[in-house]
């Protein structure tokens, strides 16, 4: 299994604002996923960083709102740009195993915007 | 479009009984599906998946049961314990594996001594 830092684990932000939520694996890893959870909504997929490429987005998600990096291949960043309120959310990092059969995930960003 | 479905926001069992979670797909492309488990302000946590070349997926105390035809899955806990107290996903994909998952809304599942 990966071992998966996340941090911050919980941030208050003011609207208008950017945050920049950090993911470190403890193996190299190709791709890296991050996910957002609404409050009382399912796990929904922002994007996929790849090393070296521009992320992938996934429909209603931009390079704008969330850019990312992924400068190699244990660690990535996904910020949150111009925050508003309907921005708070739990955000996670994750990576697939190594048969692709199963998602690990970090400990995830309880972010919280005013 | 929900396309998973945990219509039970809560559910909760009395210790040493049956859980019994259960989960409703529309996607018929779906062929692969994991439960995962989540604790509060910890990720989730892998539980246990199923292919559907398979109707059943039993790991400890742990039990998925596949009904293609109906679009539904469960997950069987028994017996219960407290430490299952926790907020349970289904997920689905379309290829086998992990990528693309689609998760359900959760349901939280609270076991009382």
């Amino acid at each position: 299994s990966a071992v998966i830092s996340q941090k911050p684990s919980r941030d208050i932000c003011q609207r208008g604002t950017s945050l920049t939520i950090q993911c470190q694996v403890d193996s190299q890893v190709t791709m890296m996923f991050w996910y957002r959870q609404q409050p009382g909504q399912s796990l929904t997929l922002i994007a996929t960083a790849n090393q070296g490429s521009e992320a992938t987005y996934e429909s209603g998600f931009v390079i704008d709102k969330f850019p990312i990096s992924r400068p190699n291949l244990t660690f990535s960043t996904l910020t949150v740009s111009n925050m508003s309120p309907e921005d708070s959310s739990i955000y996670l990092c994750s990576v697939r195993d190594l048969r692709g059969e199963k998602l690990f995930f970090g400990s995830g960003t309880q972010l919280s915007v005013l | 479009d929900q396309q998973v479905k945990q219509n039970s926001p809560s559910l909760s069992v009395q210790e040493g009984r049956i859980s019994i979670l259960n989960c409703d797909y529309t996607n018929s492309m779906f062929d692969y599906f994991l439960w995962y488990k989540k604790y509060p302000a910890e990720g989730p946590t892998f539980l246990i998946s199923i292919s559907s070349i398979k109707d059943k997926n039993e790991d400890g105390r742990f039990t998925v049961f596949l009904n293609k035809s109906a679009k539904h899955l469960s997950l069987h806990i028994v017996p219960s314990q407290p430490g299952d107290s926790a907020v349970y996903f289904c997920a689905a994909s379309a290829g086998g594996g992990a990528d693309g998952l689609t998760f359900g809304k959760g349901t939280h599942l609270i076991i009382q001594p």
